[in-house]
């Protein structure tokens, strides 16, 4: 039962450098997400991907890249990082609703 | 923008009392949404009530909305100190794909 899996759980960068957040789902769903977190703000939808081969700009798209790779994979990336872009990154799944989230990639740009 | 806004913010109960979380939202919705997220977790779905329904119930968990008043209530019955976390409403508005957050109400229920 691994549901949504993201990866790296922890990672630090120095501002400038790139990442790629990884998040895969077993559950055939067809709908993907990402979101942030940052402290008293909730989650904020960054990009989702409604079907494979389709992506979509959420809320706060700035500074973000999205791949859908295929049905289970959709991967997050940060081209140039930013002080800013520290915050908590949540991945989620789903055919419709409700939406199965992972446990998160805990982001740090110093 | 956020289209939930939970109040209160942080809620502090005794293990047996019951805790009531409010959700308001700003336009019309398909459904609204309860999840609860542990400390260092991803979030849990718990509840779904379309906009025709009026409650719904779900073990411990009873759920109201009032779609004239753009709002919806959370009621835990009989709390445990594992029902400690946050709790986020969340609304479709137009679309079936994404969700919009409110800010979560901090539970804690004292042992």
């Amino acid at each position: 039962n691994a549901g949504v899996t993201q990866t790296p759980k922890f990672q630090v960068l120095k501002t400038g450098q790139s990442m790629t957040l990884q998040c895969a789902q077993d559950m055939n769903h067809n709908s993907m997400y990402w979101y942030r977190q940052d402290p008293g703000m909730g989650l904020r939808l960054i990009y989702y991907s409604a079907s494979e081969g389709t992506t979509d700009k959420g809320e706060v798209p700035n500074g973000y890249n999205v791949s859908r790779l295929n049905k289970r994979e959709f991967s997050l990336r940060l081209e140039s990082a930013a002080p800013s872009q520290t915050s908590v990154y949540f991945c989620a799944s789903s055919n419709n609703q409700p939406q199965h989230f992972g446990d998160g990639t805990r982001l740090s740009i110093l | 923008s956020q289209q939930g806004e939970e109040d209160p913010q942080a809620l502090s109960i005794q293990e047996g009392e019951n805790a009531t979380m409010n959700c308001s939202y700003k336009t019309s919705i398909n459904n609204l949404q309860w999840y609860r997220q542990n400390s260092g977790r991803g979030l849990v779905h718990l509840i779904l009530i379309r906009s025709n329904e009026r409650e719904k119930h779900s073990g411990r968990l009873r759920v109201t909305l009032d779609t004239s008043k753009k709002s919806s209530s959370l009621l835990i019955t009989a709390s445990r100190a594992a029902d400690t976390a946050s709790y986020f409403c969340a609304t479709d508005g137009s679309s079936n794909y994404k969700l919009t957050f409110g800010k979560g109400t901090l539970l804690t229920v004292n042992p």
